[in-house]
């Protein structure tokens, strides 16, 4: 059971939006900055999005995120089939003071 | 450009022990932490625990606490993961990841991992 609660599964057509939820409580994404890790079949995950917003160098602007109270989102625009993949959203948690994760979100793309 | 290479899979009995390596270079070794996150077969990612590579602090998570120590090796700019006692729920692909602090106004956090290795899969079979 994972502290951060992600849907298991999202999918969508190319060039469509699709968005990803991350919900946490006050303890971790209610206090705390939220991560989005994109992890490609038989891969180490990458950074796509820290500090609730911003994006590495080299992620594309079709990646965004947001943040709202104990809640945060992925949103993809422009669906491209090199987008399927694991997503996993993470935050710093104050009570176990460390990092958590959610169990990730499967994307396809149909 | 910033690259950790780990070290090779592994295969082990329960009860046995691990120690996986995770050797940086194109960066200042010193200068970031390193946080070891593993991930079971089909499952998510688990944090296991992070070295300050500056002073040897260490922080694992109470589940691993009296299995797992880190440690490093500035002269080879190299991080160690042991894990000792191992058991079958211990089968995972283990990576090491380079962390870099953000603080707000009112405190700092590690949760950003902006480099990873490529990951070393223990097998724990008897």
């Amino acid at each position: 059971q994972s502290v951060l609660t992600q849907p298991p599964s999202a999918s969508g057509t190319p060039g469509q939006r699709v968005t990803i939820s991350c919900s946490g409580s006050s303890s971790n994404i209610g206090s705390n900055y939220v991560y989005w890790y994109q992890q490609l079949q038989g891969t180490a995950p990458k950074l796509l999005i820290y500090k609730n917003d911003q994006r590495p160098s080299g992620v594309p602007d079709r990646f965004s995120g947001s943040k709202s109270a104990t809640s945060a989102s992925l949103a993809i625009s422009g669906l491209r089939s090199e987008d399927e993949a694991d997503y996993y959203c993470a935050a710093w948690d104050d009570s176990l003071s460390g990092p958590v994760f959610g169990g990730g979100t499967k994307l396809t793309v149909l | 450009q910033v690259q950790l290479v780990q070290s090779g899979a592994e295969v082990k009995k329960p009860g046995a022990s691990v120690k996986v390596s995770c050797k940086a270079s194109g960066y200042t070794f010193i200068s970031y932490d390193i946080s070891w996150v593993r991930q079971a077969p089909g499952q998510g990612l688990e944090w296991m625990g992070w070295i300050s590579v500056h002073n040897g602090n260490t922080k694992y998570p109470q589940k691993l606490q009296g299995r797992v120590t880190m440690t490093t090796d500035a002269s080879t700019n190299t991080a160690y993961m042991e894990l000792r006692s191992l058991r079958s729920d211990d089968t995972a692909v283990y990576y090491c990841a380079r962390e870099v602090t953000d603080c707000s106004s009112t405190r700092c956090q590690n949760a950003r991992f902006d480099y990873w290795g490529q990951g070393t899969l223990v097998t724990v079979s008897s």
